[in-house]
């Protein structure tokens, strides 16, 4: 069973500050997903990265897939009270002919003004 | 938006009765999948279906049952329910089969009483 780590679970800061969401397995993934959900809402794609080592920089969210594929890591540059909300990392399986997605328990972040 | 719908938004019922849930994917997209998300388990994925075939399953009750209809709209069907079935159900769908973005729809909200 693939299972991914997501740490911490529960995050408040000022608004300013910055932050890093870890995601991590034992697992190797083919690639892996940031998700950020709102109370009541489905999940909204942010990111997808699918090569070992890969960056991608989104305005102030940068993400990083581990080397060998089996973490990945969500950093806020300067959080603002918008980007409160539930972040979701999952990892799609490796060597499979199907799309099931294993998602981390995820991170409640709170921006405080 | 997403461009995946679900229907109801909300759906409050009684033990032991039945319930459908509706999904349409993005235009073009031939892959739909089921999570089930709940504040002690996460989102855990149901299913998946494929251009009409079942392609994967995950932790799925034996009183649940989908399928998926040559529109390519899917439903999903939670039979003799109980009071843990109370969850938020996901429609994700994506282009292919494996490893790529899936895009989820708002929602469907159960409360099983």
């Amino acid at each position: 069973t693939q299972l991914l780590e997501q740490s911490p679970q529960f995050l408040s800061i000022q608004e300013g500050e910055n932050l890093t969401v870890y995601c991590n397995s034992s697992s190797v993934f083919s690639s892996l997903q940031w998700y950020r959900q709102e109370p009541g809402e489905g999940p909204v794609l942010l990111v997808t990265v699918v090569t070992g080592g890969e960056v991608k920089k989104l305005k102030r969210l940068t993400f990083q897939f581990g080397d060998a594929r089996k973490d990945s890591s969500l950093h806020i540059t300067a959080a603002q009270p918008g980007d409160t909300g539930l972040y979701l990392c999952a990892g799609a399986a490796m060597g499979t002919s199907y799309g099931k997605l294993t998602f981390g328990q995820g991170t409640i972040l709170t921006v405080h003004p | 938006d997403s461009g995946v719908t679900q229907t109801p938004k909300h759906l409050i019922t009684a033990t032991g009765q039945r319930v459908t849930l509706r999904c349409s994917p993005r235009s073009g997209d031939l892959s739909v999948y089921w999570y089930q998300q709940s504040l002690d388990q996460g989102l855990q994925f149901l299913i998946q279906y494929y251009n009409g075939e079942e392609r994967a399953k995950g932790n799925i009750l034996e009183r649940f049952s989908a399928q998926q209809f040559p529109d390519l709209h899917s439903e999903l069907n939670l039979s003799s329910l109980e009071l843990g079935d109370s969850a938020l159900y996901f429609c994700a769908s994506s282009a292919q089969t494996s490893g790529e973005t899936q895009y989820f729809g708002p929602g469907t909200r159960l409360l099983v009483l």
